[in-house]
């Protein structure tokens, strides 16, 4: 159990254009889901955190506006990269906090996806 | 506040053990270790709730100290697989559960 999907697995994209990630928990309901980006050989950045039917709560220098996030039900958030540059290129990955019987607060995270601007 | 992992890399041979270190100068809700190997998506190893707890599962194990500021994880008999980073991410009790992950520590196995 416990699963969580990204699609898609990589894209690449011109400037000035926008790309969807979608986030899934399969097989629970996750009330959060949580975007994180890491640059290579760097640590995972939280950029937001997303409750189910509310607004994301952006991290401290994460643009909201650049990075849209809808969680539209208990088992879709999708992040949106507006007028990617090159400097968006990164591993966006997200994660899904599971309230399954024993683990209060455990993440389980998605395969990532690979953003390449050009 | 980001922890701090040490060491920041360690090589071993099969066989070896190796301990990773993860503190923080703040008293912690929780403490959550993942292995990420490289182009992959993070994978859950374990969560420590209680100061002073212990866990592990199969030969890889931690430990969360009583003042719950600090955590080791345990890696003993080290296999191949065992090879990737690894992160700890803390908890500081805020809403929602969110985790503040170290920088990462690179643990290569050799043969």
């Amino acid at each position: 159990g416990a699963v969580v999907s990204q699609h898609p697995s990589w894209v690449i994209c011109k400037s000035g254009t926008s790309v969807k990630i979608e986030c899934r928990s399969l097989d629970f309901q996750a009330t959060t889901m949580f975007w994180y980006r890491q640059f290579p050989k760097q640590s995972l950045m939280l950029m937001a955190t997303s409750n189910e039917g509310s607004k994301a709560t952006y991290e401290q220098g994460v643009e909201k506006d650049k990075f849209l996030i809808n969680h539209a039900s208990l088992t879709l958030s999708t992040l949106t990269v507006t007028s990617a540059h090159p400097e968006d290129s990164s591993f966006y990955i997200c994660s899904a906090r599971t309230r399954l019987a024993g683990t209060y607060n455990e993440q389980f995270f998605g395969p990532g996806t690979r953003l390449t601007v050009l | 506040q980001q922890p701090v992992q040490s060491p920041q890399a360690v090589i071993l041979r099969e066989g070896e053990d190796a301990v990773i270190n993860c503190s923080s100068s703040k008293a912690l809700y929780s403490v959550h270790w993942y292995r990420q190997k490289h182009g992959e998506a993070p994978v859950f190893l374990m969560i420590l709730l209680k100061g002073g707890e212990q866990k592990g599962h199969d030969k890889i194990s931690a430990s969360f100290n009583e003042k719950k500021q600090q955590s080791s994880l345990y890696l003993t008999a080290s296999q191949l697989s065992y090879s990737g980073t690894y992160f700890c991410g803390l908890a500081g009790g805020t809403s929602y559960g969110k985790l503040t992950f170290g920088q990462g520590t690179i643990l290569t196995v050799h043969p």
